[in-house]
């Protein structure tokens, strides 16, 4: 099974500083995604990417960046984290239009 | 924007019984969706997708899709608690293939 492997597995954050989340995968996946989850939510989009060196704004890219340096690796960062950001964040991989998407463990992020 | 509606909220089903979950898409160009299971604390796993219409089974799990009107729905039988889970539905956004809307998800709770 697709392995796509979040960090850090949890995090406390103060408001207004910075914090960045990483995602790694080793299934050859082109397709990266972030998705955040409020408690006993679905999920919402956030930013996605394509090919190494590019993303695009999912549904609610505010107060969000991306970042995608080569296919493995994926990250969310959030210059100025607010308490509206707590949340479940799920990075996900798959290889293209129509195919299923492999989720990582996620990481709980919690700010103060 | 496109919405992808799940009902209802929560649904609590005895240990044998039948579970019944439903999912409409906004999005008159929707012609598949997803379905994804989640355990409290873990991350979503895809359950089954159904790409045509009509009828599709694995095993306990039966899905319905009727394109005319971008209704499917999961259908559970025998249940076990072990089916206790979150259940989210995905669709592809318009006219972009590779980004799943998912709904906010049908809690389901199973009573032994």
């Amino acid at each position: 099974e697709a392995a796509v492997t979040q960090s850090p597995r949890s995090k406390v954050a103060v408001t207004g500083g910075k914090v960045t989340l990483s995602c790694h995968q080793t299934n050859n996946h082109d397709y990266m995604y972030w998705y955040r989850q409020d408690t006993g939510h679905g999920l919402r989009l956030i930013h996605y990417s394509y090919v190494a060196d590019s993303t695009e704004k999912g549904d609610i890219p505010d107060g969000y960046k991306a970042s995608r340096p080569s296919q493995e690796n994926f990250s969310l960062i959030l210059e100025l984290a607010s308490l509206s950001q707590t949340a479940v964040y799920f990075c996900a991989s798959n290889s293209g239009t129509n195919e299923r998407l492999f989720f990582g463990h996620g990481t709980k992020l919690s700010v103060l | 924007q496109q919405k992808v509606q799940q009902s209802p909220e929560s649904l609590i089903v005895p240990e044998g019984g039948m579970a019944s979950l439903n999912c409409t898409s906004s999005d008159r160009n929707v012609d598949y969706f997803w379905w994804y299971r989640q355990h409290s604390g873990k991350s979503p796993k895809m359950l089954m997708s159904i790409f045509s219409n009509g009828e599709k089974e694995e095993g306990r799990f039966t899905v319905h899709l009727n394109k005319a009107s971008l209704h499917t729905s999961l259908h559970i039988r025998d249940s076990q608690p072990s089916d206790s889970a979150l259940y989210l539905c995905a669709a592809p956004m318009n006219y972009n293939q590779g980004k799943l809307i998912f709904g906010q998800g049908t809690k389901l709770s199973i009573k032994p």
